[in-house]
């Protein structure tokens, strides 16, 4: 069984560029999450997607976007980079069913450097 | 709002002492509460999790029990081992409409010395 990839494991970007990294979710799971983890903090949820749409999203302005493939790999997509976007994003997937069972595998994390 | 509250860090303990970190949830609704663990460079795994009130998660000699009454899910261990050296994370997740919504606490740093 594969688990959760993500990549690039590392990338810097200047203020005001463009980002887009990727995840493949773990065999079997139709649902993929992202996270933005600053450094010594938690993770804040940034959005999860399901079957192609987006099924929940936290207190992210809409420069952050999102897709889901039919694969149910995913990107996630910063636009107008901003300094304080520096942080280590973590993608998760799960399975969405059976209802309330839902439990999130998370993959190594892309850290992004904004300059 | 929906937050999660953990013991500030680091938490530093001999090996085989007795672990607590707690954890405290204010939620709408009944959330499912979960204990995450980060290694350095690495992202997340489950340590374990619980569903509704009064269930008790475990994993690796770690427990946790769901205390509706006191909004708490504090994580023990009974005798922590240096491997043990990580960042914990509490967490939940609560549904609305449909929709699903995770919040972490902070983390809690814990130093285990031989």
């Amino acid at each position: 069984e594969t688990g959760v990839t993500q990549s690039p494991t590392h990338l810097i970007k200047t203020r005001g560029q463009q980002v887009t990294l990727r995840c493949s979710s773990q065999s079997g799971h139709n649902t993929v999450s992202w996270y933005q983890q600053a450094l010594g903090q938690g993770p804040q949820f940034i959005f999860q997607y399901y079957r192609e749409e987006e099924n929940g999203r936290g207190n992210f302005p809409p420069r952050f976007s999102g897709l889901q493939f039919p694969n149910y790999s995913s990107e996630l997509n910063v636009n107008a980079l901003e300094l304080d976007d520096s942080a280590l994003y973590l993608c998760a997937s799960s399975s969405i069913l059976p209802v309330g069972e839902e439990t999130q595998y998370f993959g190594p994390g892309t850290r992004l450097l904004v300059l | 709002g929906d937050s999660v509250t953990q013991m500030e860090g680091p938490v530093t303990l001999s090996e085989e002492a007795f672990l607590t970190i707690n954890c405290t949830y204010t939620a709408t609704g009944y959330p499912s509460l979960f204990w995450y663990v980060q290694y350095p460079g690495e992202g997340l795994q489950l340590l374990l999790k619980a569903t509704k009130a009064d269930d008790k998660g475990s994993n690796k000699g770690f427990e946790a029990t769901y205390r509706k009454e006191t909004t708490s899910f504090h994580l023990e261990k009974g005798s922590v081992q240096v491997s043990d050296s990580a960042v914990y994370f509490c967490a939940l997740r609560v549904v609305t409409s449909g929709t699903y919504k995770y919040i972490f606490g902070t983390g809690t740093r814990l130093k285990v010395l031989a």
